[in-house]
């Protein structure tokens, strides 16, 4: 399994340009989630899927959108970037329901500059 | 809101026993204490986690007070790969939050040799 993948590794943006964050994982997990990090900062959630066709908020929605079509895929949607979004972006799954405890899997993380 | 406080930074030297503490005094009883670590620019690790009882796998070992308003993470032999900020959190277990993070700043764990 390559587990959970996140594309691009980087991206440069100017404001106000659009861009989607990719993330995918093979593992047929039902949860995936998006964080992202600010430099000294711990990861902050801003959306999360529960499984396909259903999403939710995070602490940190704003300027974001995602959708979850099929349960390999949860691309994160920046509609008009801000150099607020600069950041790393980590994608993560959680294996299928059954165990709410299961731990989560992170991918390696995009770093997103907005100039 | 993280709902846990921990040192900003710690150091241990390789081969001796890493003991990492974690503040929750406003933990609920239904919550559960987990640990991840994040190495320089990787994406987070689990590492344990526990709800009342210590826990102990090949990584770490997870200890609890008895009133659960703290915990302990140990490595009982740090290497120079165990240098991470590590990352304890507490969580209702649910399907509503099973998606739901909530990271705080973490400790800096250096090892030296």
């Amino acid at each position: 399994n390559a587990g959970v993948t996140q594309t691009p590794k980087f991206q440069v943006l100017k404001t106000g340009q659009s861009m989607t964050l990719q993330c995918a994982q093979d593992m047929n997990h039902e949860y995936m989630s998006w964080y992202r990090q600010d430099p000294g900062m711990g990861l902050r959630l801003i959306h999360y899927s529960v499984g396909a066709g259903i999403t939710d908020q995070g602490e940190v929605p704003n300027g974001y959108n995602v959708s979850r079509s099929t349960t390999e895929d949860f691309p994160l949607r920046l509609l008009s970037a801000a150099p607020s979004q600069t950041s790393v972006y980590f994608c993560a799954s959680i294996p299928a329901a059954g165990d709410f405890r299961n731990e989560q899997f992170f991918g390696p993380g995009t770093r997103l500059t907005v100039l | 809101d993280a709902k846990t406080t921990q040192p900003t930074s710690m150091d241990c030297a390789e081969g001796r026993a890493a003991n990492l503490p974690c503040n929750h005094s406003t933990i609920s009883g239904n919550e559960y204490v987990y640990w991840y670590r994040q190495i320089h620019s990787q994406g987070p690790q689990y590492i344990i986690h526990g709800l009342k009882n210590n826990e102990t796998n090949e990584m770490a070992s997870l200890i609890i007070t008895e009133d659960r308003k703290s915990s302990t993470l140990i490595l009982p032999h740090a290497t120079l790969r165990d240098t991470a900020v590590y990352y304890c959190i507490v969580r209702v277990i649910s399907a509503s939050t099973l998606g739901r993070l909530y990271f705080g700043r973490g400790t800096q764990l250096t090892v030296w040799p």
